[in-house]
């Protein structure tokens, strides 16, 4: 069964600093990569996502693959509280329909 | 305007009934999802259609009926609600393959 990996939280970074969120995947195959933010209550916003060819950054986000330890990152710069939400990782395979999603990491920016 | 929309926001039923929810996006995309939250937060697939043609089915009580009238519509039919089957559905929509780009604002089931 693939299993996708997240430490739960809380984790919480000062403002202004950068937020390191990680996950693991068991599917050696993946070869897509998803992070979703999600406010509580509200439903899930995608963030960015990339492939197994290459890491990827969008603003003060960037998402990097380590392919060889099965993990992918999500990196936040300059974190504000308005970042305070929890990231999903989602893991799915190439131009699969399924993604299977972690459990999901609670971040918190304190002001 | 909303790109994927979902009635009702939140449904409250007794055990036994059988209710629907109603998912359109209008980006235009090709395929679409349903997914499930469960009180502990997971977020888990269970059906995704492409151009109304079922695509994913995971295991899921036959209980739960998908319909697609067209591409632009993902129906969610439950029969026979249970306790276990309270929890926010999501419907998403993805312009090909590949993951769900945009969920809708979700349906709070509450079964008593």
């Amino acid at each position: 069964q693939k299993e996708v990996e997240q430490n739960s939280g809380p984790l919480s970074v000062p403002e202004g600093a950068i937020a390191s969120l990680n996950c693991t995947y068991s599917d050696r195959g993946s070869q897509s990569f998803f992070w979703y933010r999600q406010y509580s209550g509200k439903s899930p916003e995608l963030i960015m996502f990339i492939y197994s060819n290459g890491d990827k950054e969008d603003g003060r986000f960037t998402a990097q693959l380590n392919k060889a330890s099965q993990y992918v990152s999500l990196l936040i710069r300059d974190s504000q509280p308005s970042d305070s939400a929890t990231y999903l990782c989602a893991v799915g395979g190439a131009g699969s329909y399924q993604l299977t999603f972690g459990k999901g990491t609670k971040l918190s920016v304190i002001p | 305007d909303t790109a994927v929309s979902q009635t009702p926001k939140y449904l409250v039923t007794q055990m036994g009934n059988d209710k629907s929810i109603k998912c359109e996006q209008n980006l235009g995309h090709d395929t679409m999802y349903w997914y499930k939250q469960d009180s502990k937060k997971f977020l888990k697939i269970m059906f995704s259609y492409n151009n109304k043609e079922l695509i994913i089915n995971e295991t899921v009580p036959n209980r739960f009926s998908p319909k697609s009238p067209d591409k632009a519509h993902l129906n969610l039919h439950i029969n026979s609600l249970e306790l276990g089957d309270s929890a926010v559905y999501f419907c998403a929509s993805s312009p090909t393959s590949g993951g769900a780009r945009v969920f809708g604002p979700g349906t709070r089931l509450t079964v008593l």
